[in-house]
């Protein structure tokens, strides 16, 4: 099947730096990729989908200023968490749908910011 | 009303048993079905994935789609230990998926 990878798995930074985390698609090209985030013991929140070659859409209360999407291959997104602050520690997932809407998920990427 | 409502749990079952999970949902427009499992820590698998109404089996599972009533089920026999994790159901229209809370189920050995 397909697969989506993700880095790091697990991140631990202090307040007010930056992280990046990147989603890869290995063995299919994604023209759109999608952030999540997920807290302790609650669903999937779509934060943004990201587009290959072009700016990322953001969902409804999501910081695009904060949350940085880059795209720019057909297998690579990126997601740099700027300015970190304690709330922003989360499970961050992405995923890529190769085809018919059947997405693949990154493994998922912990953050702490202390 | 949400557009996915899905009882999380927790769901507590004896090994062997058969499990059922569900989910409703409100938007006609849902094309694709799909459950995914989720260990702690760890991304979403994909566990079944089905476009009609009707029953798709894949091994002890089966995923069964009822567009009329907009309900979904997940049925899981012969439970196992290891099939302890969080289920999610989804559904899309197009590429944006929608998912449930996901069901947090324990198989006691």
């Amino acid at each position: 099947g397909a697969v989506v990878s993700q880095h790091p798995s697990w991140v631990i930074c202090k307040s007010g730096t930056s992280v990046k985390i990147e989603c890869r698609s290995l063995d299919f090209q994604a023209t759109t990729m999608f952030w999540y985030r997920q807290f302790p013991k609650q669903s999937l929140m779509l934060m943004a989908t990201s587009n290959e070659g072009s700016k990322a859409t953001y969902e409804q209360g999501v910081e695009k200023d904060k949350f940085l999407i880059n795209h720019a291959s057909l297998t690579l997104s990126t997601l740099t968490v700027t300015s970190a602050h304690p709330e922003d520690s989360s499970f961050y997932i992405c995923s890529a749908v190769p085809s018919g809407g059947k997405a693949f998920f990154g493994q998922g990427t912990r953050l702490t910011v202390v | 009303q949400k557009e996915v409502e899905q009882d999380p749990g927790p769901l507590s079952v004896p090994e062997g048993a058969i499990v059922s999970l569900n989910c409703t949902y409100s938007n006609s427009a849902f094309q694709y079905f799909m459950w995914y499992r989720q260990y702690s820590r760890k991304g979403p698998e994909l566990l079944m994935y089905t476009y009609s109404s009707g029953n798709k089996e894949d091994g002890r599972f089966t995923a069964q789609v009822d567009k009329s009533s907009k309900y979904i089920s997940l049925f899981i026999r012969d439970s196992q230990p290891s099939d302890s994790a969080t289920y999610l159901c989804a559904m899309s229209e197009d590429d944006k998926i929608i998912f449930g809370k996901g069901t947090r189920l324990h198989i006691l050995p």
